[in-house]
């Protein structure tokens, strides 16, 4: 069946550094990949999308290209805030468990100032 | 403001006790959902509703049940609490259109002592 696997966190850094977090997924067809954001006592938030092969997906400063060679979606931001420390949850709908989301496991992001 | 509504938000229940939580979406959304979220665990789909009068179990639904006999309202019933039910519990909704994103509830805490 479809899966999607993260990077395990938590992830620490520093206030303006580079974040990656590594997404791949394993799907038949043509799904949507999305990621989300739970912020501490919150439920999920979309932050972002792609519904196909080389699509883009933007918000907030953060950005995710759909990599279909690579089956990836990894999530990238130039300069994290304080704010930025999350959850972040990666997921795709539209494969072989047709309209359910499966989600990645989450990773847990910590910026320090 | 539109979105998903849980009601509780905590709850402290003894073991054997019964409870029911609600869900209430203003989206006109035909897809609803309801997740437990453990640490370590991500989040773990317990029922889900494709439409008014429709239920189907997910991939942890032993313990629970669940009704849908409004649209808008999705009711999530423990029978007989159990420790092990201790987690925080997320109800989601999406449009029946292809692959669209699901929109969560801030959660509901839940403890069994």
């Amino acid at each position: 069946g479809d899966s999607v696997t993260q990077m395990e966190g938590p992830v620490t850094l520093s206030e303006e550094a580079f974040l990656t977090i590594n997404c791949t997924y394993t799907a038949t067809g043509y799904p949507s990949l999305f990621w989300y954001v739970q912020y501490p006592g919150e439920g999920l938030q979309l932050l972002l999308k792609a519904t196909k092969a080389d699509d883009k997906g933007s918000n907030k400063g953060f950005e995710a290209t759909y990599r279909k060679e690579t089956t990836s979606f990894h999530l990238e931001k130039g300069s994290v805030q304080v704010s930025d420390s999350a959850v972040y949850f990666c997921a795709l709908i539209g494969g072989t468990g047709g309209f359910k989301t499966i989600f990645g496991a989450g990773t847990r992001l910590f910026v320090k100032a | 403001n539109a979105g998903v509504t849980q009601t509780p938000k905590f709850r402290v229940l003894k073991t054997g006790q019964s409870m029911t939580l609600l869900c209430a979406q203003d989206m006109n959304h035909e897809y609803m959902y309801w997740y437990r979220q453990d640490p370590g665990m991500g989040l773990r789909l317990i029922h889900y509703s494709v439409g008014e009068g429709t239920t189907a179990k997910g991939e942890v639904p032993d313990g629970y049940n669940v009704s849908r006999l409004k649209k808008q309202n999705f009711l999530l019933g423990l029978e007989s609490a159990a420790p092990s039910q201790t987690s925080v519990y997320f109800c989601a909704s999406s449009s029946d259109r292809v692959k669209q994103p699901q929109h969560f509830g801030d959660g509901t805490r839940l403890s069994i002592l």
